[in-house]
């Protein structure tokens, strides 16, 4: 059965600090990893990776994949209030649209 | 472009009954995939829909079920409700095995 573990499951840090979210993954005919954001309801995408050590980044968020260690880590740098947020990882595997998300790590930025 | 669009955003059910949800893809996408999110399991999948043909399904009893339409849009029915049934249900829609957008959901009470 395909699994992903995300890492911590919560962490609390105040503005300005750096974070690291981490994802790892068993999974059987991998294609595709990719990061959501879910604040209230719909997660935003915020990236697809399908090569290893090909850094992807959009603004203070950036993240990258091992394929050999099988896992990812999603980087926040200077780290707003409004990155408060559940942060979820998914793989995607096969032919197929499917996607194996793991449980989420809730984010909590304090002023 | 208009996003995922999910209707109704919310419904409270009783025991027994039936349901039916509906989703709106991104104009262009094929894909249409479902999934369940509680506190407890995180998201699960339930089915794929790509031209109107079930792709792929998750671990889900027979009550649950669903169809594509030849636009593209598809609906979920959710038969003989359970208490445990009360979620969050998502629906993403992708081109085909690309990143996946999802809709804002249908919050799902059973009583």
């Amino acid at each position: 059965e395909d699994k992903v573990v995300q890492s911590p499951l919560s962490l609390v840090v105040h503005e300005g600090d750096t974070v690291t979210l981490n994802c790892s993954y068993e999974v059987t005919n991998f294609r595709s990893l990719l990061w959501y954001k879910q604040e209230k309801k719909a997660p935003t995408f915020l990236f697809m990776l399908t090569s290893s050590g090909i850094e992807k980044k959009s603004g203070r968020l950036s993240s990258i994949l091992d394929k050999k260690e099988l896992f990812s880590i999603l980087n926040i740098t200077a780290t707003q209030t409004g990155d408060s947020a559940v942060y979820l990882c998914a793989v995607a595997t096969g032919a197929n649209s499917k996607l194996t998300f793991g449980k989420g790590i809730t984010l909590s930025v304090r002023p | 472009k208009a996003g995922v669009t999910q209707t109704p955003r919310y419904l409270i059910k009783t025991r027994g009954q039936q349901v039916t949800l509906s989703c709106s893809p991104i104009s262009g996408h094929r894909s249409v995939s479902w999934y369940q999110q509680t506190p407890g399991q995180g998201l699960q999948f339930l089915f794929e829909y790509f031209s109107e043909t079930q792709r792929n399904k998750g671990n889900f009893p027979g009550r649950f079920s669903g169809r594509q339409f030849s636009n593209s849009r598809s609906e979920m029915n959710v038969s003989t409700l359970e208490l445990g049934d009360s979620a969050l249900y998502l629906c993403a829609s992708s081109t085909d095995r690309t990143e996946a957008f999802f809709g804002q959901g249908t919050r799902l009470t059973v009583v």
